[in-house]
């Protein structure tokens, strides 16, 4: 049973430029949660998807926006890349009947010159 | 405004031994907390969590202990392993108004097990 996966691993970009980063859920999971974690710190909530809606956000802006495929797979867009984007990527799958659990995958590092 | 903390940014211990591992909150609307451990280049590992209504849970080597008038809560390891050395992190949720999906993470602490 193949886990939470990314892609890609990692990635650079340079300021101004887009990105796009993609999540395939665990089996069986059908919510997607976006989380960045910068360096020397936890992972901060971006935003969660179920449905093919994002069900919530965290106190990130605008230029950050996701969508949630049929299939249950992710994006994660962000727009205008600032120098403090560089971080890393991580995605949580979970279902929506054992929320409680989220289940990480590897990340993907994001490093914008 | 950081509403979870972990004040030890490191921790070192010999094996055999236990690993205590603590943790502050702030917002008194968390009723769900978890520990996560984390190896370079690999996401979170979800490791044991604990209800409000509860203020112990123990899995295996690992127990979570709740202190809710101290909005604090500990992970003991025992006994601590060198495949234990990891980043671990606690996280809080809330279960209601809205914000009942999202995890609220502390910075981490850099757990060293030494043979």
């Amino acid at each position: 049973d193949a886990g939470v996966t990314q892609s890609p691993t990692h990635l650079i970009k340079t300021r101004g430029q887009q990105v796009t980063l993609r999540c395939s859920p665990k089996s069986g999971h059908d919510t997607v949660s976006w989380y960045q974690q910068a360096l020397g710190q936890g992972p901060q909530f971006i935003f969660q998807y179920y449905e093919e809606e994002e069900r919530q956000r965290g106190n990130f802006p605008d230029r950050f926006s996701g969508h949630q495929f049929p299939n249950y797979s992710s994006e994660l867009n962000v727009n205008a890349l600032l120098l403090g984007d560089s971080a890393l990527y991580l995605c949580a799958s979970s279902s929506a009947a054992t929320y409680n659990e989220q289940f990480f995958g590897p990340g993907t590092r994001l490093t914008v010159l | 405004d950081q509403q979870v903390k972990q004040n030890s940014p490191s921790l070192s211990v010999q094996e055999g031994r236990i690993s205590i591992l603590n943790c502050d909150y702030t917002n008194s609307m968390f009723d769900y907390f978890l520990w996560y451990k984390k190896y370079p280049a690999e996401g979170p590992t979800f490791l044991i969590s604990i209800s409000s209504i509860k203020d112990k849970n123990e899995d295996g080597r690992f127990t979570v202990f709740l202190n809710k008038s101290a909005k604090h809560l500990s992970l003991h390891i025992v006994p601590s392993q060198p495949g234990d050395s990891a980043v671990y992190f606690c996280a809080a949720r809330r279960s209601s108004g809205g914000s009942n999906y999202k995890l609220t993470f502390g910075k981490g602490t850099l757990l060293t097990v030494n043979p």
